[in-house]
């Protein structure tokens, strides 16, 4: 059966504290990985699309990577305004269906 | 700026009604796409629309009833046989024939009253 599964499901960090959040998906086919960040009350907002192992994408203080099995999503030196739920999708198969991880809610202490 | 709009923000919905929440975007894309999203919950796909007066049903499309008249716009009623209708629903868009992701509208609070 096609999942993703994201861990933890919440974070504390305190501000300057690094960390990585998880993303590891059984699919068939795998075409994109996306990680969403989603405030409170709005809807996810797009940060990276990752294709093929190997592959890593930069943003300010978040850097994403992808493996056959997972992707990470580094979180370095973060700020209370990084605070938020992080959502991972993946597309599989014939490129129409979109899978979605539970998401990890990150909240960073000053 | 191009984007997605969904209106109402919040809307309360009494025991038996039918409701419809709108969904435009103006990105041109071909696909639009309604989930629910509930606490502890991963989204959910309602349903789809990859063209113009098409569309299919998601994973969770009982209760739920779509249109697709014009390219731009994507609404969702929510009717009265949708039995547990309170969520957040978010519509979505995005390029067919790629592998893109989707841009989101920044969603309709609904609550049953």
């Amino acid at each position: 059966e096609d999942q993703v599964t994201q861990s933890p499901e919440a974070l504390r960090l305190q501000e300057g504290e690094s960390s990585s959040l998880n993303c590891s998906y059984t699919v068939s086919g795998l075409r994109g990985l996306f990680w969403y960040r989603q405030d409170p009350g709005k809807g996810p907002e797009f940060l990276f699309t990752l294709y093929s192992a190997g592959e890593e994408k930069e943003k300010e203080r978040l850097k994403a990577t992808l493996t056959k099995k997972e992707s990470f999503l580094h979180i370095t030196a973060p700020k209370p305004e990084d605070s938020a739920t992080y959502l991972c999708a993946v597309q599989a198969g014939t490129g129409n269906q979109f899978y979605f991880g539970t998401g990890t809610s990150l909240t960073v202490i000053p | 700026d191009g984007g997605i709009t969904q209106s109402p923000k919040y809307l309360f919905r009494k025991e038996g009604q039918n409701v419809t929440l709108s969904c435009e975007q103006n990105l041109n894309h071909d696909a639009m796409y309604w989930y629910r999203q509930d606490p502890g919950q991963g989204l959910r796909l309602i349903y789809y629309s990859q063209i113009v007066n098409d569309f299919q049903k998601g994973d969770i499309a009982e209760g739920y009833s779509v249109s697709r008249e014009k390219k731009e716009s994507f609404p969702l009623t929510v009717t009265s046989a949708q039995k547990n209708p309170t969520a957040f629903y978010l519509c979505a868009s995005r390029r067919t024939g790629a592998d893109y992701g989707y841009t989101f509208g920044s969603g309709t609070r609904l609550t049953v009253v």
